[in-house]
């Protein structure tokens, strides 16, 4: 079965300093692998993707994750964070091979960036 | 274009009561989940509607929940009688098509407090 872990539940970084949040997979198939974003009292967006290619796969503002199949792990990173990143991250995974779109989630990470 | 619509957006009853919640997917998409979002979880998809077919709803506690999507468009959640341990934030998504690497969009989700 598949499971996604998120070890890190919350990360408190200054503004301007870098960031990774951490994600490890488990999966006995292939996999597309997903990071959404979730700020307070909204839904869950999709930040990026990684569906096949390219194993580095980066978002529109600055966020950029790696997929590594030997460490089964999609690490988000982002080299300078702003106020504005505040919210809470969660990892996905997808069966590529199975019967439907399911998606299943990690516990999620908080960002806290503070000033 | 319009995102997911859901309401309520909070909802506080009593245990052994019933609840229903109603989403509005995106115009177009043909695919419409229903996650659990239990606090200090990630989502967990409850049931998965293929135009107004279920595909999946091997997660749904069938003794109390049920989900309906008639005419392939909206879709309602009921839970009857709800138990403490339901207490959660339900989010409706919708994809286009039903195929892995289709974005799933997310609704603002129904806060559900049992007391």
């Amino acid at each position: 079965a598949q499971s996604v872990t998120q070890l890190d539940s919350q990360v408190p970084v200054f503004e301007e300093a870098p960031v990774e949040l951490r994600c490890n997979y488990s999966s006995s198939v292939s996999v597309y692998l997903f990071w959404y974003v979730q700020y307070p009292n909204q839904g869950l967006q999709l930040l990026l993707k990684y569906l096949s290619g390219s194993t580095l796969v980066e978002s529109i503002n600055g966020f950029e994750a790696e997929f590594n199949k030997s460490q089964t792990s999609f690490h988000l990173r982002k080299p300078s964070v702003h106020i504005s990143d505040t919210a809470e991250y969660f990892c996905a995974v997808s069966d590529n091979g199975g019967a439907t779109n399911k998606l299943i989630f990690g516990t999620g990470t908080l960002l806290a960036v503070q000033p | 274009e319009a995102g997911v619509a859901q309401s309520p957006r909070y909802k506080i009853i009593e245990k052994r009561q019933s609840v229903a919640f109603w989403c509005n997917p995106i115009s177009g998409h043909a695919t419409l989940y229903w996650y659990q979002q239990i606090l200090g979880q990630g989502p967990k998809l409850l049931i998965q509607f293929q135009n107004n077919g279920v595909v999946d709803d091997s997660q749904l506690p069938k003794d109390r929940f049920s989900a309906e999507r008639l005419k392939g468009v909206d879709s309602t959640l009921k839970i009857q009688p709800a138990k403490l341990e339901d207490s959660a934030v339900y989010l409706c998504a919708s994809s286009l098509v039903d195929r892995r690497s289709s974005e799933q969009y997310f609704g603002p989700g129904t806060r559900l407090t049992v007391t």
